[in-house]
């Protein structure tokens, strides 16, 4: 069975400062998606990334990056200069190829200080 | 905003109730999930509607039940509610079956059983 894990449970950092949440999968599966959710105070889950399996390259999306390395079975999420807008859970997801539902990790909350 | 509404936003009931959340997926998306979020479990898939048709099961009670009718809104009927049904269950849709598609989350419904 596949399962998604986000050792920390929470993390706080002030403003400006860099941070990076860590998620690590396992499975069996070869081909597999993993996600990345945030969930602001308002409790909706606003989708942040999806990567393939088969895509090892990392992602830059402005102050976000993602680093997927199969080899560790990791696929770690960066906020460069954090901004108080930043808080909120982030959670972890991966969902197997021919599977319907996404498993998710504990999340974690982050909170940048002002 | 994703596309994807929930009603109610908020509901308190008593144990033994029986309630019903309703779910509107995003335009042209056949897919629609349940998911629910409490303290003890995380976030767990429920079930999944493909088109009218359940297409797989979770960790589902056989207490609860759903349904996609054929404007594709969903309905998730929780019945013989107790208190550790409390939660926050959330609807996602997605535009079809392929797993790499993303699943969008509408705003949850927080449900509390006293």
């Amino acid at each position: 069975a596949q399962k998604v894990t986000q050792a920390q449970t929470e993390i706080s950092v002030v403003e400006k400062e860099d941070v990076t949440l860590d998620c690590v999968y396992e499975t069996r599966d070869t081909t597999y998606y993993l996600f990345w959710y945030k969930q602001p105070p308002s409790g909706e889950l606003v989708f942040l990334i999806r990567r393939n399996s088969f895509d090892e390259q990392n992602e830059i999306s402005g102050r976000y990056s993602w680093n997927f390395q199969k080899s560790t079975s990791s696929f770690n999420f960066t906020i460069t200069a954090s901004q108080v807008v930043d808080s909120a859970v982030y959670f972890c997801a991966l969902r197997l190829f021919g599977n319907e539902k996404l498993t998710f990790g504990t999340g974690t909350r982050l909170t940048i200080i002002p | 905003d994703s596309g994807v509404t929930q009603t109610p936003k908020h509901l308190i009931t008593a144990t033994g109730q029986r309630v019903t959340l309703r779910c509107s997926p995003r335009s042209g998306d056949l897919s629609v999930y349940w998911y629910q979020q409490s303290l003890d479990q995380g976030l767990q898939f429920l079930i999944q509607y493909y088109n009218g048709e359940e297409r797989a099961k979770g960790n589902i009670l056989e207490r609860f039940s759903a349904q996609q009718f054929p404007d594709l809104h969903s309905e998730l009927n929780l019945s013989s509610l107790e208190l550790g049904d409390s939660a926050l269950y959330f609807c996602a849709s997605s535009g079809g079956t392929r797993a790499y598609n993303e699943q969008f989350f509408g705003p949850g419904t927080r449900l509390t059983v006293l």
